[in-house]
């Protein structure tokens, strides 16, 4: 089975700017959580959803936001950036949340100039 | 909600002992633990639920205490392998899916 994939592996944008980052799941995987990493702060949660609905938000601005289509390929999307949001985002599957191994993509790099 | 984790960092000689500590300050429902290696991605090693359950996987256990609502990650006889980051990922009761991790100890382990 293919692992997870996000695109792109690394992006570079400007204060101001908007960005969308891209996961596929693995195949029959219906849960897709997305977390923001960086240095000192661990993997901070940012939302899961299941089969298209958002279950969970985690404590981040409303500049942040997702969506999940019926093949349960997920998007997140950034609005007007800042330099903090400068992360490792990583997106994760597994096959129902609750109780279910995460299996992590390798995650796209953003570097906000 | 995120659980805080201990020490932050721990280094070893090849062969010995170690524990990771992980607790909340709510009630809950499971821990995972994840280990992250350099410039790799998050890689699941075990899951415990409500109960007590002790896991194992090869030389790394874990045990999950639900009355503190605490959780220890055993590493015994460590390899130069087990270095890494190590994650613990708490879901609290009631609260819907969310996993929500610790800040992660550093191990490094020396030959």
């Amino acid at each position: 089975k293919a692992g997870v994939t996000q695109t792109p592996r690394y992006l570079i944008k400007t204060r101001g700017q908007q960005v969308t980052l891209s996961c596929s799941p693995i195949s029959g995987h219906r849960s897709v959580s997305w977390y923001q990493q960086t240095p000192g702060q661990g993997l901070q949660f940012l939302f899961e959803y299941f089969s298209e609905t958002q279950r969970n938000k985690g404590n981040f601005p409303g500049r942040f936001s997702g969506r999940q289509f019926s093949n349960s390929r997920s998007e997140m999307n950034v609005s007007t950036l800042e330099l903090g949001d400068s992360a490792l985002y990583l997106c994760a599957s597994s096959e129902d949340g609750r109780n279910s191994p995460l299996h992590f993509g390798n995650g796209t790099r953003l570097t906000v100039t | 909600q995120q659980p805080v984790q201990s020490p932050q960092a721990v280094i070893l000689r090849e062969g010995e002992d170690a524990v990771i500590n992980c607790s909340s300050s709510k009630a809950l429902y499971s821990v995972h633990w994840y280990r992250q290696k350099h410039g790799e991605a998050p890689v699941f090693l075990m899951i415990l639920l409500k109960g007590g359950e002790q896991k194992g996987h090869e030389k790394i256990s874990a045990s999950f205490n639900e009355k503190k609502q605490q959780s220890s990650l055993y590493l015994t006889a460590s390899q130069l392998s087990y270095s890494g980051t190590y994650f613990c990922g708490t879901e609290i009761q009631n609260s819907g899916y969310a996993l929500n991790f610790g800040k992660g100890t550093s191990l490094l382990v020396t030959p």
